[in-house]
């Protein structure tokens, strides 16, 4: 099993949806949990961070499950420019060489 | 305010050169990184500094070395380089005094392949 995993997509979506990723994850120690966004031939992003008791960022949502170790982002209101791969980041440790990245899920927001 | 900033952004190699891919951050960031991404297989670390002075390896070090030359620069460097390593490298750092919250600020990417 994979550290992190997450559904390649695409998920395809009108403009104005709705739309939830998860992403699972194998160590139950992890840590500290993120979601970076990457445009198509772009550097990764940090989009947010997820905290214990959720988050929210205008039209992001972020939630973490520790008993069935995973997280998962929310978007509402679908624009055209949400239209991205989404990775999820999980850290073990304090420091970022433990960190790990999911292989993304790529999202495309139509008209 | 330049960030991250990663040179060249497009290489092509023939197997056996080598080459040098630099980067260069000025945010003050005590830890640089680099990454590498695969279709499929995420972003894995080859190698880190945590801080000047220091490096260690990652998750696929092999056929890579790096020097963090001073506080801004970390390069890397592939000797003889192979067909397995045609990739898009990124160059990341952070400034771990945010704690578990540091975000990995990335450079632009360089496209290498190698023939």
């Amino acid at each position: 099993r994979k550290e992190v995993e997450q559904d390649p997509g695409p998920f395809n979506v009108p403009e104005g949806a709705t739309v939830a990723f998860n992403c699972t994850y194998s160590n139950s120690a992890s840590q500290s949990f993120f979601w970076y966004r990457q445009d198509c031939r772009k550097e990764p992003k940090l989009l947010m961070s997820v905290y214990s008791s959720g988050n929210e960022d205008g039209r992001f949502t972020a939630q973490l499950n520790r008993a069935s170790q995973y997280i998962s982002l929310l978007i509402r209101d679908s624009k055209l420019s949400d239209s991205a791969t989404y990775l999820c980041v999980v850290i073990d440790t304090g420091t970022a060489s433990k960190l790990t990245f999911g292989t993304g899920t790529r999202l495309q927001v139509t008209l | 305010n330049a960030g991250v900033t990663q040179t060249p952004k497009f290489q092509v190699l023939k197997t056996g050169q080598s080459m040098t891919l630099q980067c260069a951050q000025d945010m003050n960031h005590n830890s640089m990184y680099w990454y590498r991404q695969d279709p499929g297989m995420g972003l894995r670390l080859i190698y880190y500094s945590a801080s000047e002075g220091t490096t260690d390896k990652g998750e696929v070090p092999n056929g890579y070395n790096v020097s963090r030359l001073n506080k801004r620069e970390f390069s890397l460097r592939l000797e003889s380089a192979a067909p397995s390593q045609t990739s898009v490298y990124f160059c990341a750092s952070s400034d771990p005094g945010q704690g578990f919250l540091a975000p990995l600020h990335f450079g632009n990417g360089t496209r290498l392949t190698v023939t």
